[in-house]
């Protein structure tokens, strides 16, 4: 089935950098693209970036537009967010999402997310 | 996109009928969806292009609109609903609205 597991969540400073990924099973990884959606504690989902099926096509929040930069392996079936200038209000839970067909933007299937903490 | 959503929160019984707006701050056509969130889970689509339910989601969920004006209706409440729904624009981009808490009466 369907698995998008993200990793690399944790604690950093304000000004800080920090890299997540996340592995993907269970579906043709290339075929789909794939977002980066974050949940701030008590908060609502706030929608942060895609990536097309091929890696061409990267889009971006304004809120971590310059700041965050998606990218993905489809030879090792993961995708990347590296996140630079970490501030206290990227402090959330991201998760990593399907498209349900490449190029919707309809998510199927969310992964379980992983915590960032931005905090001194 | 800017996405609004009425109520922030509403409170319910099991077996009534509950309806969430969505409005979207342009003509999104139908390129609205609808997810289920419930704390320590991961989302879950029910509703895609506004008004179709997604495989293995209940009946009682459907959703309906056009243009910038949305809605999600639960036509008779199940225990297994009390959760925060979220709409979400796919016409450019993405964003969600802020989103519908449904708790217990």
């Amino acid at each position: 089935q369907v698995q998008l597991v993200e990793s690399g969540g944790g604690v950093v400073q304000p000004g800080g950098s920090l890299r997540l990924s996340c592995a993907a099973s269970g579906f043709t990884f290339s075929d789909y693209g794939i977002h980066w959606v974050r949940q701030a504690p008590g908060k609502g989902l706030e929608w942060i970036s895609v990536i097309s099926f091929e890696g061409s096509n990267k889009f971006y929040a304004d809120s971590v537009e310059g700041r965050f930069t998606v990218s993905r392996d489809n030879s090792k079936n993961t995708l990347f967010l590296q996140m630079n200038s970490l501030g206290p209000e990227d402090t959330a839970v991201y998760y990593c999402a399907k498209d349900q067909d490449s190029g919707t933007y309809i998510i199927d299937y969310w992964g379980q997310g992983t915590l960032v903490t931005v905090s001194s | 996109i800017q996405m609004t959503q009425s109520p922030s929160s509403l409170s319910a019984s099991v077996g009534d009928r509950v309806t969430i707006t969505c409005r979207a701050g342009q003509n999104i056509d139908n390129y609205v969806n609808w997810y289920q969130h419930k704390p320590g889970r991961a989302p879950h689509l029910l509703i895609y292009a506004a008004s179709s339910l997604q495989t293995g989601v209940p009946s009682r969920f459907s959703g309906s609109g056009s243009g910038t004006d949305f809605t999600l209706t639960i036509s008779s409440l199940a225990p297994d609903d009390f959760a925060t729904y979220y709409c979400q624009q796919s016409y450019s981009a993405s964003s969600f609205g802020p989103g519908t808490r449904v708790d217990i009466k």
